[in-house]
Formats: C-alpha cells, structure tokens, sequence
C-alpha cells in the first residue's frame, strides 16, 4: 500500500531551469492537490484536480502548471525556475466518498533554487 | 476570510507531561476540521477529522476536541513521549465547494525533552 508517493526527494534548480515534480496515488483517489510549504508557514494550495482531465487553480499558481491525464498521476511542471520557488512540495489526495474522508499526503519534494 | 490559527507557536515539555495545543478558525462554511502530525522532513500524517457534530475524538493519547460555536479545537497529548516531538497541524476544509478547500493553519511545533 504505497499510498502517495512523490519524486524526487531532493532537486537544485538554476534560475531559469524547468522541471517536473511527480505525484502519484494508488488509492484511485478523485481530487488531488499540490501544496507548498515555506517554513514557518502554513501549506499553501498551488494546483488541484476533481479527477482526470480537469485542474484548477489555487491560491499561489503562478510560476506552475500542472496536468491530470489519469487518476494516478498529478505532476507539477516549474517551467523557468525562480529563488521564490524555493521550498517543500507537498503532493495530497482525497476519496471519491466525499469531503469528510481522509487527506493523504506524500514525503514531500524538498526544491532548491540557486 | 478563511484563516486558520493555531497557539502556542512553540512548546517544550517534558516527557510524560501533558499538553494542549490550540487551534481557532473562521473557515465557512465549515465541512470538518483535522488535525496532523508532521515530523520534520516528512509529509503530515493524520491524527483525527471531525465533522460539525462531534466535539469530541480520541486517536491512542491523541484527544481533540471541537467546539463549532466558537470556531474552536483543541488537540491534548497526554503522557507525552519523545516522539510525540513534531509539528501539530491544524486543518479546515470549507464546503464552498464538491471539492473541499483545505485551510491549513501554521502549526505548534512540539519538543518533548527527557
């Protein structure tokens, strides 16, 4: 039961630099999110997903896109990689059944951008 | 605006003392409330969730309790052990939307000396 998994771990980025951070859920969870979190602060929602083939924004998406061709899959695409985009990334997911089922979450990316 | 709060910012205590972490909110329309364990490094790990109706819920020395009226939760650990050392999170989600925003607060981190 792998539940969320995120890759890489660990990424330096130059400035200017793109990428792509994974997520994936064996759960055949329906909605998906992306969070970021800076320290000190609380997570904040960047991307998420109602289910394959639709995304929406949430409050810090600028900088990101992201995709949702299956279930499974939710990556996060960093086109041109700035300082500001320096911190952990947090990939979650939630059940079908509804909002009062459990949020899973991934390790978490942690991004370096020099 | 949907915040959420959570007190005291940091806390030291010793092993097999108690504690209560606070948590206030003006998430609305409120769907449910969760508190998580976050251990440094590592993605959060659900503690409890509590929907309108319940003001109350205990996970092992984990006891949360809520308190709709006043936008209120509390999260007791009791007989606290070292690895109860981590970042308490609390978590609202709205039910603005079939989605479920999650609104994340900025989290008490704990240290349990021995």
């Amino acid at each position: 039961n792998a539940g969320v998994t995120q890759t890489p771990k660990f990424r330096i980025l130059k400035i200017g630099q793109s990428m792509t951070l994974q997520c994936a859920q064996d759960m055949n969870h329906n909605y998906m999110y992306w969070y970021r979190q800076d320290p000190g602060m609380g997570l904040k929602l960047i991307y998420y997903s109602v289910g394959a083939g639709i995304t929406d924004k949430g409050e810090v998406p600028n900088g990101y896109n992201v995709s949702r061709s299956t279930t499974e899959d939710f990556p996060l695409r960093l086109e041109l990689a700035a300082p500001s985009q320096t911190s952990v990334y947090f990939c979650a997911s939630v059940g079908a059944s509804g909002q009062n089922t459990e949020a899973f979450f991934g390790q978490g990316t942690r991004l370096t951008v020099v | 605006k949907n915040q959420v709060e959570q007190s005291p910012q940091s806390l030291i205590i010793l092993e097999g003392k108690n504690c209560t972490l606070q948590c206030n909110y003006t998430v609305s329309p409120f769907s449910n409330l969760r508190w998580y364990k976050q251990d440094t490094g590592r993605g959060p790990v659900s503690l409890t969730i509590m929907t309108f109706s319940e003001n109350t819920k205990s996970n092992g020395r984990y006891t949360a309790t809520l308190d709709a009226d006043t936008k209120q939760s509390s999260l007791h650990i009791t007989a606290s052990q070292l690895s109860d050392s981590a970042s308490y999170i609390c978590v609202v989600s709205d039910r603005g939307s079939t989605l479920g925003r999650l609104y994340f607060g900025r989290g008490t981190q704990l240290t349990v000396w021995p």
